[in-house]
């Protein structure tokens, strides 16, 4: 079945620690999108990627970064720049336009 | 950036019907979406409705759109129990920036 697929679903990070999520999607879709969600706010864009080796912030990219080496895979890394990066991340993907596919989430927690 | 609002709760008796709206404010989006949230879990796109259309539906569903407001709304006939989650109401600014409203958290009570 197609999809895609986020790991880890629960994530515990001390402070000042680097942490890595993955998505990877067998769409074969060219969009990726990593979204995060807030408890009472819509979700925000951190990154997103049209095309393999080319991505763009969205509009809170401040103290996260992603990688897009494979058509499959956008992971993102939250770095120790990230003040408040405990919240629930979303990966998704489209076409380029219309639906986005939504991943079933990590959530990250700061110790 | 253009915003997407909805309100966060809707509670419902098990049966009735749910209407959840939307307002937005960007007037050059193509499609306007409805995604639903189960707890723990990713978004799923529940409906969607072309601009240029006032109405669709799609079984339990009715979504109407109102433009001239920039108004929409997801109407929910015979409500269950597994109608409860969150429902976002998105609408594509340009390809790559799908803006979302804040969810709205439906309660469905037997």
């Amino acid at each position: 079945d197609g999809g895609i697929t986020q790991s880890p679903k629960y994530l515990f990070r001390k402070e000042g620690q680097n942490v890595t999520l993955s998505c990877e999607q067998n769409l074969n879709h060219d969009a990726m999108y990593w979204y995060r969600q807030d408890p009472g706010q819509g979700l925000r864009l951190i990154y997103y990627s049209q095309i393999v080796n080319d991505f763009q912030k969205g509009d809170i990219a401040e103290g996260y970064s992603v990688s897009r080496e494979k058509k499959e895979s956008f992971p993102l890394t939250v770095t120790s720049a990230q003040k408040n990066p405990t919240a629930f991340y979303l990966c998704a993907s489209n076409r380029g336009s219309g639906e986005l596919f939504f991943g079933e989430g990590s959530r990250l927690t700061v110790l | 950036g253009e915003d997407v609002e909805q309100s966060l709760f809707l509670s419902v008796r098990e049966g009735d019907s749910s209407v959840i709206n939307c307002t937005y404010t960007d007037s050059s989006s193509t499609y306007l979406y409805w995604y639903k949230q189960e707890p723990g879990a990713g978004l799923q796109l529940l409906t969607y409705i072309f601009s240029n259309m006032d109405m669709k539906q799609d079984q339990r569903l009715t979504v109407l759109l109102n433009k001239k407001d920039k108004h929409l709304s997801l109407r929910i006939a015979d409500t269950q129990t597994g109608d409860s989650a969150i429902y976002f109401c998105a609408d594509d600014v340009n390809n790559n920036d799908m803006r979302f409203g804040a969810g709205t958290r439906l309660t469905v009570k037997p």
